[in-house]
């Protein structure tokens, strides 16, 4: 059973403040890394697909990057803004034959503060 | 383009009934796959389906199924409901189950209520 772990669960923080959030997986089991964006009573988004060691992904104020080797994921968003309130989901594509399967983290939930 | 589109948004239904809920991809996508979301769980893939055939499918017991028509439209089924199935459940859709990196679109999702 694959484990998808982000951290941290929630974060309050002010408007303007930079803010990042990690998302971790089983390295031996790697083909794509995906983040969405899931605000309340809507569908989630998609913000970056990640395939490669080392990937670095830019959309906006929101940038990610990709450590295989070692199992990692940060998400970093630059100047938050009330609008960026939401949950922040990763998601792993494990390869092989997990055809369509995504396996989710918990989500962090961003609050941000006017 | 439209999105992903699932049908209906809530419904309510009693302990032992049973359920169907409809999602149409976006057109040309051909992978459709299904999760369920609990406060408890997060989201929890049931099964994906590609060109009318169930390629992969997740823990979860013989009473949920689904299906794929020819035109790429899926629906997912679940029989004799229990308190437990309240969820919001959500489709995704994928332009193949091959290519993952052209990543996935979600539906808004139906959101179950087992009385």
């Amino acid at each position: 059973i694959l484990n998808v772990e982000q951290s941290p669960q929630s974060l309050h923080v002010q408007e303007g403040d930079s803010t990042n959030f990690t998302c971790s997986f089983p390295s031996s089991n790697f083909y794509a890394l995906h983040w969405y964006r899931w605000e309340t009573a809507k569908s989630p988004e998609a913000l970056f697909v990640m395939t490669l060691n080392g990937d670095e992904k830019k959309k906006g104020r929101i940038s990610a990057t990709l450590n295989t080797k070692e199992g990692y994921s940060y998400l970093y968003i630059k100047g938050s803004q009330p609008e960026d309130s939401a949950t922040y989901l990763c998601a792993l594509n494990a390869g092989g034959t997990s055809y369509g399967k995504l396996t989710f983290g918990q989500g962090t939930i961003l609050t941000v503060h006017p | 383009k439209a999105g992903v589109t699932q049908t209906p948004r809530y419904l309510i239904k009693t302990r032992g009934q049973q359920v169907t809920l409809s999602c149409s991809p976006i057109s040309g996508h051909r992978s459709v796959s299904w999760y369920q979301q609990t406060p408890g769980q997060g989201l929890q893939f049931l099964f994906e389906y590609f060109s009318e055939t169930q390629r992969n499918k997740g823990n979860f017991p013989g009473r949920f199924s689904g299906r794929q028509f020819s035109n790429s439209r899926s629906e997912m089924n679940v029989s004799t409901l229990e308190l437990g199935d309240s969820a919001l459940y959500l489709c995704a859709s994928s332009f193949t189950s091959m290519h993952w990196h052209y990543g996935y679109t979600f539906g808004s999702g139906t959101r179950l209520t087992v009385v």
